[in-house]
């Protein structure tokens, strides 16, 4: 599968610990996106890489919320001291240099208890 | 905030065409009209965009008026697994920015 690959795919965490996600974008594409998703609403912009750079960060991304891409390749997202309200689905997506169209992954599902 | 407009549900009945429509009347010169779906507990799928002309492939078909103001994704033959969320959604096609996404249309597809 040459798709957006995203682990884990579920994750149920308590409140307080500090969740980790991983995103694989298509090969050769140097921009990445994350999102959250709620259940009943769109998903909703997190932040932007072009390469290694982190060039967007959205309100949402509040400060328990880090993303890096070290490499200009994958890209981890990390949610510290978790709350019930960060149970969510995060999407990643990438896009090639020259191409027009996002490409999403399947997404990871946090659930914090 | 999402810059189109699209009904919240529609229904149709399985092997007729889809017409789902999307208002974008502040859309500027450089942007383009994409379409993505979303099935159930799985990441937006790409269906297909477009600047000015009308644009087909293999999933669907793409009707943007003159004024560029509206346009509407046509699904042909539409099967039960085209139930979905079909967002529409107007972005600059070079730029780096991402998708902004609203509520969609919740299109459900009977037998």
């Amino acid at each position: 599968d040459t798709g957006v690959s995203q682990d884990p795919r579920h994750k149920i965490t308590k409140r307080g610990q500090n969740v980790t996600f991983r995103c694989d974008p298509i090969s050769e594409h140097n921009r990445l996106y994350w999102y959250r998703q709620t259940l009943g609403q769109g998903p909703e912009f997190l932040t932007y890489f072009q390469n290694e750079a982190q060039l967007e960060k959205s309100r949402l991304l509040s400060d328990r919320f880090s993303a890096e891409r070290p490499k200009g390749s994958f890209s981890t997202l990390e949610i510290q001291r978790t709350e019930q309200g960060d149970s969510a689905m995060y999407l990643c997506a990438s896009r090639s240099r020259s191409g027009n169209t996002i490409y999403f992954g399947e997404g990871s599902w946090l659930t914090v208890v | 905030d999402a810059k189109t407009t699209q009904p919240t549900s529609m229904d149709c009945a399985e092997g007729r065409a889809a017409n789902l429509p999307c208002n974008h009347s502040t859309i500027s010169g450089n942007e383009y009209v994409y379409w993505y779906r979303q099935i159930h507990s799985q990441g937006p799928q790409y269906i297909i965009h477009g600047l000015k002309n009308n644009e087909t492939n293999e999933m669907a078909s793409l009707i943007i008026t003159e004024d560029r103001k509206s346009s509407t994704l046509i699904l042909p033959h539409a099967t039960l697994r085209d139930t979905a969320v079909y967002y529409c959604i107007v972005r600059e096609g070079q730029a780096g920015t991402a998708l902004i996404f609203g509520k969609g249309t919740t299109l459900s597809v009977s037998s």
